[in-house]
């Protein structure tokens, strides 16, 4: 079975300064990656997702997250942010065989600060 | 493209009361599933549809929850009888399907946020 870890509940951080949400996971076999963003009152959002590849993957608003085997990790970052990231962000993670559910971490609550 | 429809969008019940809520997937989607999203707390799947068979229902508590997509379409979750623990929002997603593994982007619906009183 897999795990998810999100080590901050919640992230405040000021407008156009850079930001970092920490994801680690568990897992005995290989596994697929998430990032999903679920906005106030909407329904979560895919953001980015590591299947297979370059281990950086990007998001079309500016997020990147890195893919580190050796450390279990899959840490989604932001050189500069804006109001409008002010959201949740949930870390996910499956094995790669299809055969097991989505499992989420527990959520980061980012607020970006004018 | 419409995405995921869900109604209602709230519910208040007492508890041991039932209550069933409704999803209309993406048009095409094969795969639906349901989650329980607890305050606090990441969503859980409930239940995974493939097209009107069940894939996995390992975590639905079966003696009060059913669900069920009789036509490969929408579908609909029922609790019977609602405890105070149920007080939760329930997601609807759906995906292609197409057997590609777990690698699937799964669509959201905005949710039903029920409170058990």
């Amino acid at each position: 079975a897999q795990s998810v870890t999100q080590l901050d509940s919640q992230v405040p951080v000021f407008e156009e300064a850079p930001v970092e949400l920490r994801c680690n996971y568990s897992s005995s076999v290989s596994v697929y990656l998430f990032w999903y963003v679920q906005y106030p009152n909407q329904g979560l959002q895919l953001l980015l997702k590591y299947l297979s590849g370059s281990t950086l993957v990007e998001s079309i608003n500016g997020f990147e997250a890195e893919f580190n085997k050796s450390q279990t990790s899959f840490h989604l970052r932001k050189p500069s942010v804006h109001i409008s990231d002010t959201a949740e962000y949930f870390c996910a993670v499956t094995s790669n065989s299809g055969n097991t559910p989505l499992v989420f971490g527990k959520g980061t609550r980012l607020s970006v600060i004018a | 493209e419409a995405g995921v429809a869900q109604s209602p969008r709230y519910k208040i019940i007492e508890k041991r009361q039932s209550v069933a809520f409704w999803c209309n997937p993406i048009s095409g989607h094969a795969t639906l599933y349901w989650y329980q999203q607890i305050l606090g707390q990441g969503p859980k799947l409930l239940i995974q549809f493939q097209n009107n068979g069940v894939v996995d229902d390992s975590q639905l508590p079966k003696d009060r929850f059913s669900a069920e997509r009789l036509k490969g379409v929408d579908s609909t979750l029922k609790i019977q009888p609602a405890k105070l623990e149920d007080s939760a929002v329930y997601l609807c997603a759906s995906s292609l399907g197409l057997g590609t593994g777990g690698g699937e982007t799964q669509y959201f619906g905005p949710g039903t946020r029920l409170l058990v009183l």
